[in-house]
């Protein structure tokens, strides 16, 4: 699976967009962009996941660059509830695989 | 959507006991299911790999006669900490994954971990 890279920590006001940024430069043609979210304590949420196109849902919208070796999630009005450890996964699409590697994320601090 | 549920939530015990930690796919079934482990303030790392009806697939430097895995069905995974130490407290977190019939691209969807305390 392709490696990720994330920064280590971002701030956002509560109320603004949250932009968090995941590089993923050795992606190959079959291997989907998954997007965690961990809480203190608790198991990894799925929020929103994308092959090629842009996506969205209720929780969060997923920009996938043209080359697909960049990606950005973007939670558009950040909550308090929101601060998070965030993974960025890239993970191969096969029914009998599809590990993920875990990197060490991005810290999300949503501030009021 | 697809619900994970993982049993115990937490567990202390003395050194030496085994501990099994259940992990079950509420709505869906599931041929493979994940095992990871989490130390304070480092990530998830993937111990192994859990396929229905055969033998987990172990990630390198895991000992597969330490933590036993069962997949017996396609919607219950387990795994049994063997006499275990101090070393081996950590939070254990399970996933599963809706497969087959088009759902190949499908996410893992987590258990709300297991935090397993050795004294």
């Amino acid at each position: 699976d392709a490696k990720t890279t994330q920064p280590t920590s971002m701030d956002c006001a509560e109320g603004r967009a949250a932009n968090l940024p995941c590089n993923h430069s050795t992606i190959s043609g079959n291997e989907y962009v998954y997007w965690y979210r961990q809480i203190h304590s608790q198991g990894p949420q799925y929020i929103i996941h994308g092959l090629k196109n842009n996506e969205t849902n209720e929780m969060a919208s997923l920009i996938i660059t043209e080359d697909r070796k960049s990606s950005t999630l973007i939670l558009p009005h950040a909550t308090l509830r929101d601060t998070a450890v965030y993974y960025c996964i890239v993970s191969r699409r096969d029914t009998n695989a599809g590990k993920s590697t875990f990197g060490d994320g991005t810290t999300l601090t949503v501030k009021p | 959507g697809a619900v994970v549920s993982q049993h115990p939530s937490w567990v202390i015990c003395k050194s030496g006991t085994s501990v099994k930690i259940e992990c079950r796919s509420l709505d869906f079934q599931a041929t493979t299911m994940f095992w990871y482990r989490q130390f304070p303030k480092q990530s998830l790392m993937l111990m192994a790999t859990s396929n229905e009806g055969s033998k987990a697939t172990y990630e390198q430097g895991v000992e597969k006669d330490k933590f036993l895995i069962n997949h017996a069905s396609l919607t219950l995974s387990t795994l049994t900490v063997t006499s275990a130490h101090p070393e081996d407290s950590s939070f254990y977190i399970c996933s599963a994954k809706r497969q087959g019939g088009g759902y190949s691209n499908q996410p893992q969807h987590f258990g709300d971990g297991t935090r397993l305390s050795i004294l």
